[in-house]
């Protein structure tokens, strides 16, 4: 397994407004997770993006894969206060089952 | 929804002590695992479990740390002499194989073990 790196560390938006996270690796994938963990809780799965694809929605979430630059993102719409947590991207090759986690991007959204 | 459930949300111990930390993953998945994070650092990766085996484990699950799958619902992490830099929250997660290599994890809501 391998670590993303997210970018940037911390992004601070007004309820309502667009959020746009980033992730980069340096390996090939087959799949690349993003996770969200609210402070001092479990992390929740998110999305799944397989290495064929190049975007997926799930409600107000979209994510993009760029293979060939080695980078996803993020982006929660119409943000709410409840989306204010820490978001992770976690990519994944090989046969290893694990997830490596980066230091994430911390989320807020102002009310 | 089903989900991961971990038991006790709270333990306090003994540095030296033995503790034991409780999970039960979802009924129908087949890989379960133990991560854990010291307060205000990354989530680290302890180890992942399969057909009653360890299929991987990291640097920091040594000697000290053994897991087992007791029955056929519960996972446990046991700490053998605990130290004070055991001090983090231990999350356990599993997941199932839906045949396409997804692996997507569902997370407990942890265990906050404090090591006096």
């Amino acid at each position: 397994s391998q670590q993303g790196e997210e970018d940037p560390q911390a992004l601070s938006i007004q309820e309502g407004e667009n959020a746009t996270m980033n992730c980069s690796y340096k390996t090939s994938i087959n799949n690349l997770q993003w996770y969200r963990q609210n402070s001092g809780r479990g992390l929740v799965h998110l999305i799944l993006i397989r290495s064929n694809e190049r975007e997926k929605h799930s409600g107000r979430l979209r994510v993009t894969l760029d293979t060939s630059k080695k980078s996803s993102s993020l982006l929660i719409t119409a943000s709410r206060a409840a989306d204010t947590a820490s978001y992770f991207c976690a990519p994944r090759g090989g046969s290893n089952y694990k997830l490596t986690f980066g230091k994430g991007t911390l989320l807020t959204v102002n009310p | 929804e089903p989900e991961v459930t971990q038991t006790p949300s709270h333990q306090v111990t003994q540095m030296g002590q033995e503790v034991i930390l409780r999970c039960v993953p979802i009924s129908n998945h087949l890989y379960f695992y133990w991560y854990r994070q010291i307060l205000g650092q990354k989530v680290e990766f302890l180890v992942s479990f399969y057909n009653n085996e360890i299929s991987e484990k990291s640097e920091i699950f040594d000697d000290q740390f053994s897991v087992e799958r007791p029955d056929g619902s519960n996972f446990t992490l046991k700490i053998r002499s605990t130290k004070l830099e055991d001090s983090a929250m231990y999350f356990c997660a599993s997941s199932v194989n839906l045949g396409t290599g997804s692996y997507e994890q569902y997370f407990g809501p942890g265990t906050r073990l404090t090591v006096t």
